[in-house]
């Protein structure tokens, strides 16, 4: 069965990074893109971006250009998501999610989530 | 950048119909995707491409989508189905192509 598992909670001090990971198992890695998506506590899904597994294309939502880098070891079948200058308004879970496409593009499998909370 | 509109809440009794609407620009020309989020939970996809349904979700969830309006509706609706829900579209009517979520409804069953 498809399974995405992702890293343990994170505490993290403003200005710094965070590298979130999600290892993907019972299909393909390669064939699929791998969304990335945060929810702040009480609030609604924000999706960040997209990453293709074979080659490495990415797509950034404009509010994160030039804050999130989107990578993967295809060896290990996982996705990373990195965020740098953390301040508190980035504390939320973060989710990676598969992305199938038919007339658009969804995500049809996503981890269980990761906390990272920004504080000093 | 595109904007998806929900309405914060719906309130329907059990076995009663549920439709939570989501509005966009001429959305009746993009594909839409419907997620339910239970607390502490991942998103669940519902509903993707307008109206078709993955595998193991109940027919009481179907949807449609003409116009500005996007429609979820959960037919014959249980206590179980309380939850979020969140309507989804890509954009790529701008430079900046992105995946665009709606504001979200809660459900509650009375």
């Amino acid at each position: 069965q498809v399974q995405l598992v992702q890293s343990g909670a994170e505490v993290k001090k403003p200005g710094a990074s965070v590298k979130v990971s999600c290892k993907a198992s019972g299909y393909t890695f390669t064939s699929y893109d791998i969304n990335w998506v945060r929810q702040a506590t009480g609030q609604g899904l924000e999706w960040m971006g997209w990453m293709n597994p074979n080659s490495g294309n990415t797509g950034y939502a404009q509010k994160f250009q030039g804050r999130v880098t989107m990578t993967r070891n295809t060896s290990i079948s996982t996705a990373y998501m990195e965020l740098s200058s953390l301040r508190s308004e980035d504390t939320a879970v973060y989710y990676c999610a598969r992305a199938d496409y038919g007339s658009g593009s969804y995500s049809d499998y996503w981890g269980q989530g990761t906390l990272v909370t920004v504080s000093s | 950048s595109y904007v998806l509109t929900q309405p914060p809440s719906v309130s329907v009794a059990p076995g009663q119909t549920a439709r939570i609407t989501c509005g966009g620009n001429n959305i009746g020309s993009k594909s839409v995707h419907w997620y339910q989020q239970k607390p502490g939970q991942a998103p669940v996809l519902v509903v993707y491409d307008d109206s078709d349904r993955p595998s193991g979700i109940p027919e009481r969830f179907s949807g449609s989508n003409s116009g500005n309006t996007a429609t979820l509706t959960i037919s014959r609706v249980e206590a179980g189905d309380e939850a979020d829900y969140y309507c989804q579209v890509w954009d790529s009517s701008s430079a900046h192509r992105e995946n665009v979520f709606g504001t979200g409804t809660k459900v509650t069953v009375l």
